[in-house]
């Protein structure tokens, strides 16, 4: 059973306008969730986390929410570049996660067009 | 400061060959994870190695194993492999495992089992 889930296997955004990418999990044990981007034949790279003790944390053109009630999380990138086409991986980790392993999504493919 | 490098990265085997991938982290960071990212199945967690010592393990059949060693460095093996195992191999390096979650990964190495 997934844990983590991205429901949006690609998403399409003009330059400018803002991208809003969506993630869902299922632990309720999770108490780290971090997003990661990756472009084709390069690891992924890290771009934001948040701790479950806050609900919103921003770092530039990126900002991540939390509502842990519906225990989802989605990333906002406004305003969106072309360089930001790629794929963006939300991960989760927590209490019951020995060690740092993290849990990923599918990944969600944005396309960002000028 | 020098990411994470793998080694090599690219590789193709035949099925019951066996394969031997590398990892060297990030200089400082004690812990190495190992992932394996399919199209089908996004990333998956393998296994994580702290001070020489498997932390943690994910769902993988045994003929997945790994090691570090006292440099950090760190080896994986997949025996008796299989046409299912062709995928990208990524290793993640992060400090100290339970001190920040913030994983670096590297390029992957690209494993075809022909």
């Amino acid at each position: 059973d997934q844990q983590v889930k991205q429901n949006s296997p690609s998403l399409s955004v003009q330059e400018g306008r803002i991208s809003i990418l969506n993630c869902d999990y299922t632990n309720s044990m999770f108490d780290y969730f971090l997003w990661y981007k990756k472009y084709p034949a390069e690891g992924p790279t890290f771009l934001i986390s948040i701790s479950s003790i806050k609900d919103k944390n921003e770092d530039g053109r990126f900002t991540v929410f939390l509502n842990k009630s519906a225990k989802h999380l989605s990333l906002h990138i406004v305003p969106s570049q072309p360089g930001d086409s790629a794929v963006y991986f939300c991960a989760a980790s927590g209490l019951d996660q020995a060690g740092t392993a993290l849990i990923f999504g599918k990944g969600t493919t944005l396309s960002v067009s000028s | 400061k020098a990411g994470v490098t793998q080694t090599p990265r690219y590789l193709i085997k035949t099925r019951g060959q066996q394969v031997t991938l590398s990892c060297s982290p990030i200089s400082g960071h004690r812990s190495v994870s190992w992932y394996q990212q399919t199209p089908g199945q996004g990333l998956q967690f393998l296994f994580e190695y702290f001070s020489e010592t498997q932390r943690n393990k994910g769902n993988f059949p045994g003929r997945f194993s790994g090691r570090q060693f006292s440099n950090s460095r760190s080896e994986m093996n997949v025996s008796t492999l299989e046409l299912g195992d062709s995928a990208l191999y990524l290793c993640a390096s992060s400090l100290d495992p339970g001190s920040t979650y913030e994983q670096y990964f590297g390029p992957g190495t690209r494993l075809t089992v022909t």
